[in-house]
């Protein structure tokens, strides 16, 4: 069964850094793009950033360009987004999710999701 | 960026009945080498993560009902509950993957009347 578990999620001030992690059971995580997903209180879906198998390549939406990282231990079976310079508006629900079709296109929808982990950023 | 507008934000549909959600994107997210849509359908219920329901625009994902179902080409494309379920209350939402950065239409609320 593909499961999908994050943590790292807590309370930080403006400007302060966190680093989320998920960690992948159930498939080989090797062979999948994976993405990290927001969703404010109350608010829509919003896409964060993609990441390829190989780390080869990684895209972000411009609003956390330069402040994300999206990374991978395929060895420890780990996605991760590394969040610094957060602002109030980064406060939300993130998820990753699996990219589906399992090729090394991240142009794909995302087929399982993690149960999320919360963000609140104030002061 | 491809804008993704749903309508309507909400709608209310009695047990049996069909439920259409209508999704228009700003450009086509069809791409022509391989004649595919790059268009996915999500639900999600209160307090849970989204769920895959259809992708390539009318592929059902495995173990979903088939009274979802999902049609459209280019900019414009609906889903569609045949006959809508207790169960199925919750938001609906599409997702481009043809371009990025990948983008959620706004979410369609459906509720029992």
């Amino acid at each position: 069964e593909v499961q999908l578990v994050e943590s790292g999620g807590g309370l930080v001030q403006p400007g302060g850094s966190l680093r989320l992690s998920c960690a992948a059971s159930g498939f080989t995580l090797s062979s999948y793009c994976m993405t990290w997903v927001r969703q404010a209180p109350g608010k829509g879906l919003e896409w964060v950033a993609s990441i390829k198998q190989d780390e080869s390549e990684r895209y972000y939406v411009d609003s956390v360009k330069g402040r994300f990282t999206i990374s991978r231990d395929n060895a420890e079976n780990s996605l991760y987004l590394q969040m610094n310079s957060l602002r109030a508006e980064d406060t939300a629900v993130y998820y990753c999710a699996r990219l589906g079709t399992g090729d090394d296109s991240a142009y794909r929808h995302f087929d399982y999701w993690g149960q999320g982990t919360l963000v609140t950023v104030s002061s | 960026d491809i804008v993704m507008t749903q309508s309507p934000d909400s709608l209310a549909v009695s047990l049996g009945e069909r439920a259409t959600i209508n999704c228009k994107s700003s450009q086509s997210v069809l791409y022509n080498s391989n004649k595919k849509n790059y268009l996915g359908w999500y639900q999600q219920k209160p307090g849970q993560p989204p769920k895959l329901l259809i992708y390539w625009a009318s592929t059902r994902e495995s173990g979903v009902p088939d009274r979802f179902s999902g049609s459209g080409s280019g900019t414009d494309f609906t889903l569609t509950i045949s006959s809508l379920q207790a169960e199925d209350v919750a938001v609906y939402y599409c997702q481009q993957y043809y371009s990025i950065p990948l983008t959620f239409g706004g979410g369609t609320k459906v509720e029992i009347k």
